[in-house]
């Protein structure tokens, strides 16, 4: 089983749509983030949430909105997407008592915008 | 956190051992020091991470200086499936700041190819 699994993929659309990525993770961890890899390969975090609740945003526009529905999910939806999008997402989880340092890194979902 | 550097590419044959140095010469006392790697189209990688202290699992060992100013990661008998880009980080300890325990600052890492 995947402990942290990405949908889609890939996903290639043209700017101004509106698009979403699912993030679940089946680890029993209580905390999921989402990262992006730009072209540069620079590997940033946007957001994080705790038992649902958002405790990290890192400056990013409000076009992008993460929604966890439970712990175990976590999905981002972009509106109005910008050629600047296109990027690698990553979602990550951990557990936050007696977090290690050790982020559960997903595979990725590889967006561009045309 | 600190700031880490490390070298752009390494190079290592298949079967000896990679050595990736990192340093950290800014490092605050109750800093760790992380490594994750990132294979090529797949999602960064937890390796170990350590505070002053020499580390070492199943798959790498950490070596800390005395001083804690620069680390070496070390991969004993690399494999091809080694190949990817390692990074280092150093962060504030888990739980300091609240908040921030998940925030992973990570530089452009050490791309190491491994050679049959």
């Amino acid at each position: 089983d995947t402990a942290v699994s990405q949908t889609p993929k890939y996903l290639v659309t043209q700017m101004g749509n509106d698009k979403s990525i699912k993030c679940e993770q089946n680890l029993g961890h209580d905390t999921m983030y989402w990262y992006k890899q730009d072209s540069k390969k620079f590997l940033k975090i946007m957001f994080s949430y705790n038992n649902k609740e958002l405790i990290i945003n890192e400056t990013v526009p409000n076009r992008f909105s993460p929604k966890s529905p439970d712990k175990a999910h976590l999905n981002l939806h972009i509106n109005s997407l910008e050629l600047g999008d296109s990027a690698v997402y990553f979602c990550a989880s951990s557990q936050q008592t007696g977090f290690t340092g050790e982020l559960f890194f997903g595979e990725g979902s590889r967006l561009t915008v045309l | 956190d600190a700031k880490t550097t490390q070298p752009t590419s390494m190079d290592c044959a298949e079967g000896r051992a990679a050595n990736l140095p990192c340093n950290h010469s800014t490092i605050s006392g109750n800093e760790y020091v992380y490594w994750y790697r990132q294979i090529h189209s797949q999602g960064p990688q937890y390796i170990i991470h350590g505070l002053k202290n020499n580390e070492t699992n199943e798959m790498a060992s950490l070596i800390i200086t005395e001083d804690r100013k620069s680390s070496t990661l070390i991969l004993p008998h690399a494999t091809l499936r080694d190949t990817a880009v390692y990074y280092c980080i150093v962060r504030a300890p888990p739980n300091a700041g609240g908040t921030s325990y998940g925030k992973l600052t990570f530089g452009q890492g050490t791309i190491l190819t491994v050679h049959p």
